[in-house]
């Protein structure tokens, strides 16, 4: 019963590296959502999709890209990392709450603490 | 303006003890959903309660209770009999349903830190 898988959990980059999350959740949710927590800062959402295929910018989507290729599978990429990247980043899935069931929650991935020197 | 405010940064608690830990949202969508998170210094987001906008009731789940006030517009949430494995960050966050696009984000607020004394 896994739910939501992200890799890596840890990951060092340099400033101008690359690198990709993944996201993969196994409950055939519709929804996907990139986070990031910083402290004091709460949960801000990065990037989200709607459906395979589709992506859409969140609050603070800049130096981030996503795809959505398949349904169970959620990317989020970093082209050029810069410190100001360093965070924790969760993936999360939900239902469509229209689908009768407006109480379902996001279900969270475990995070991946990502740092950039 | 924030849309999720939690006003305590931290706040202690004795073992055994109820207590409340403050949210308070704004929103013009008459239809929301209202949720509270526990992360543990683990770091995983644990769900734990859910309130709609159009619920009637107090949504309850074992210890937690919502102390919903629609027209304040609070979700203050009641940890009763607190336990030692209560110690945690706790975030309210909130689903706005009638945004354009059916996204269904949550916006969350920057959280209450809990620690239980023995």
């Amino acid at each position: 019963n896994a739910g939501v898988t992200q890799t890596p959990k840890f990951r060092v980059l340099k400033t101008g590296q690359s690198m990709t999350l993944l996201c993969a959740q196994d409950m055939n949710h519709e929804y996907m959502y990139w986070y990031r927590q910083d402290p004091g800062m709460g949960l801000r959402l990065i990037h989200y999709s709607v459906g395979e295929g589709t992506t859409a910018k969140g609050e603070v989507p800049d130096g981030y890209n996503v795809s959505r290729l398949k349904k169970q599978n959620f990317l989020l990429g970093l082209e050029s990392a810069a410190p100001s990247q360093t965070s924790v980043y969760f993936c999360a899935s939900s239902q469509v709450p229209g689908q009768g069931a407006r109480n379902q929650p996001q279900h969270f991935g475990d995070g991946t603490r990502l740092s950039i020197l | 303006a924030q849309k999720i405010t939690q006003t305590q940064p931290g706040m202690f608690v004795q073992e055994k003890e109820a207590v409340t830990l403050d949210c308070t949202y704004d929103t013009s969508d008459p239809s929301y959903g209202l949720f509270w998170y526990k992360q543990p210094s683990s770091g995983e987001m644990i769900f734990l309660i859910y309130q709609g906008s159009y619920d009637q009731q107090n949504a309850t789940e074992g210890r937690y209770s919502l102390n919903f006030q629609k027209a304040r517009k609070s979700a203050n949430l009641v940890i009763s009999a607190s336990q030692l494995g209560d110690s945690a960050m706790y975030f309210c966050a909130m689903r706005e349903e009638n945004s354009g696009g059916s996204n269904y984000k949550l916006t969350f607020g920057k959280g209450t830190l809990l620690t239980v004394n023995p």
